[in-house]
């Protein structure tokens, strides 16, 4: 089966900028997370849907972060405008139906630099 | 807060060598535990999903184990090998409410051939 997908893989903007990530899980996986990786410290939960719903985006900063997934596949997460703390690595990953029983499948990730 | 610690934070070993790392966790409300490999550009790979005290895994040389009762999981690798060098991350989810994934801040092995 392919993968998780995100593009861009590496992205560098400049403080006050927008950038946006994609993310397109495997095919059939009903849950999708977003997750933020900063430099020595384990992957974050920023995001977590279910279909096109929002399960828990309790984590996601959200005057400067916003995400979807219109059509219950693939999701977009923006940040506008960006941070000097906002550069980390973005994973996106998914699972069959979130249950944490199951592992998560996670894209190869966008690491972001924000100067 | 839920906290999730791993260690040591890094590991060099030579190959061959055999090694193993610690997961500590709450000991209360445990629902999984997850372990993850992740190597430099690539994207993390599930190893482990572990859910009952006293459980062990393989998955050829790498196996865990499990104690929910004192709250930790140690990860062996058996005769490391270079391509075993990578970033490996448990991760944490409880039951009544703590119920998102915590990761660890993951321990970094370097084999060297």
């Amino acid at each position: 089966e392919a993968g998780v997908a995100q593009s861009p893989r590496y992205k560098i903007i400049e403080k006050r900028q927008s950038v946006a990530f994609w993310c397109n899980p495997i095919s059939g996986h009903a849950t999708l997370y977003w997750y933020q990786q900063i430099l020595g410290q384990g992957p974050k939960l920023l995001i977590q849907f279910q279909n096109n719903g929002v399960v828990d985006d309790s984590q996601l900063p959200k005057d400067r972060f916003s995400a979807e997934r219109l059509k219950g596949v693939d999701s977009t997460l923006k940040i506008q405008p960006a941070k000097l703390e906002d550069s980390a690595v973005y994973l996106c990953a998914s699972n069959p139906g979130g249950s944490y029983n199951s592992p998560l499948h996670f894209g190869n990730g966008t690491r972001l630099t924000v100067t | 807060i839920l906290n999730v610690e791993q260690s040591p934070q890094s590991l060099h070993v030579q190959e061959g060598d055999s090694t193993n790392f610690t997961c500590s966790f709450p000991s209360s409300n445990f629902y999984a535990l997850h372990w993850y490999r992740w190597e430099t550009a690539k994207s993390p790979e599930a190893l482990f999903v572990m859910t009952l005290n006293g459980d062990e895994k393989k998955k050829g040389r790498i196996s865990a184990t499990l104690n929910t009762k004192e709250g930790y999981s140690y990860l062996y690798i058996k005769g490391s090998q270079p391509e075993d060098s990578a970033t490996y991350l448990c991760a944490f989810i409880g039951s009544g409410g703590y119920n998102k994934l915590i990761f660890g801040a993951g321990t970094r092995l370097a084999v060297h051939p």
